[in-house]
């Protein structure tokens, strides 16, 4: 069964810093999807990132991106340039033949 | 109003009542879900709908009960709930259900208390 996993419940960062959030997942199969979402503490959850496996290339979204290794099935987030507004829970999500899979997430905390 | 919105934001019920939640959408999706979200734990995957037929069951118990009347509504009939059951409920949308690269838009929850 497909799973994913987030190693770091929480984590902070200083203003203007840069940040990886982690995250591995277990798959067989060789073409799907993985997301990154962000939920800040008014709840609603937001698509920040997506990347599709069959491409190497990482995705970028203006200070978010992604570093994407396949083989090691790993798929981490990296915030640059830290913002007040980015702290939220961030979850890591696959995505395969018909459901999204979601890990646990990460608290962010942005410090001023 | 845009996007996807649900309600009540907040419910607190007794284990003998019957409440339901609902769920709109405005972004002219096919499918739409229920998830539950529980602290410290991966958000499960409760319903999907798509154009209105469940395609997805995942083995909740039948103290929760979805309707999806049309491909813009989607609720969630609840009854006989435990305190276990707690926890915020969160509704999404996508194009199409069992699509990859399909991103969910979702609401903001309902935060259910059972007592």
């Amino acid at each position: 069964a497909q799973t994913v996993t987030q190693s770091q419940p929480e984590m902070s960062v200083q203003e203007a810093e840069t940040v990886t959030l982690s995250c591995t997942y277990d798959t067989s199969e060789n073409n799907y999807y993985l997301f990154w979402y962000k939920q800040p503490p008014s709840r609603q959850m937001i698509l920040v990132i997506r990347q599709e496996a069959y491409k190497q290339q990482n995705a970028t979204e203006n200070r978010f991106s992604v570093n994407f290794q396949k083989a090691a099935k790993s798929f981490s987030l990296k915030i640059s340039d830290s913002q007040l507004g980015d702290t939220a829970m961030y979850f890591c999500a696959y995505h395969n033949t018909d459901k999204l899979i979601f890990g646990t997430g990460t608290r962010l905390q942005v410090f001023p | 109003e845009t996007g996807v919105t649900q309600t009540p934001r907040h419910l607190v019920m007794g284990m003998t009542n019957k409440k339901s939640l609902k769920c709109e959408q405005h972004l002219g999706h096919n499918a739409m879900y229920w998830y539950k979200q529980s602290a410290k734990k991966p958000l499960e995957l409760m319903f999907v709908y798509s154009l209105e037929e469940r395609v997805e069951n995942n083995s909740v118990p039948s103290r929760f009960s979805p309707e999806c009347p049309n491909s813009s509504h989607l609720f969630l009939h609840l009854h006989t709930l435990q305190p276990e059951d707690s926890a915020l409920y969160l509704c999404a949308s996508s194009q199409e259900a069992g699509v990859g690269y399909n991103e969910q838009f979702f609401g903001p929850g309902t935060r259910l208390t059972v007592l």
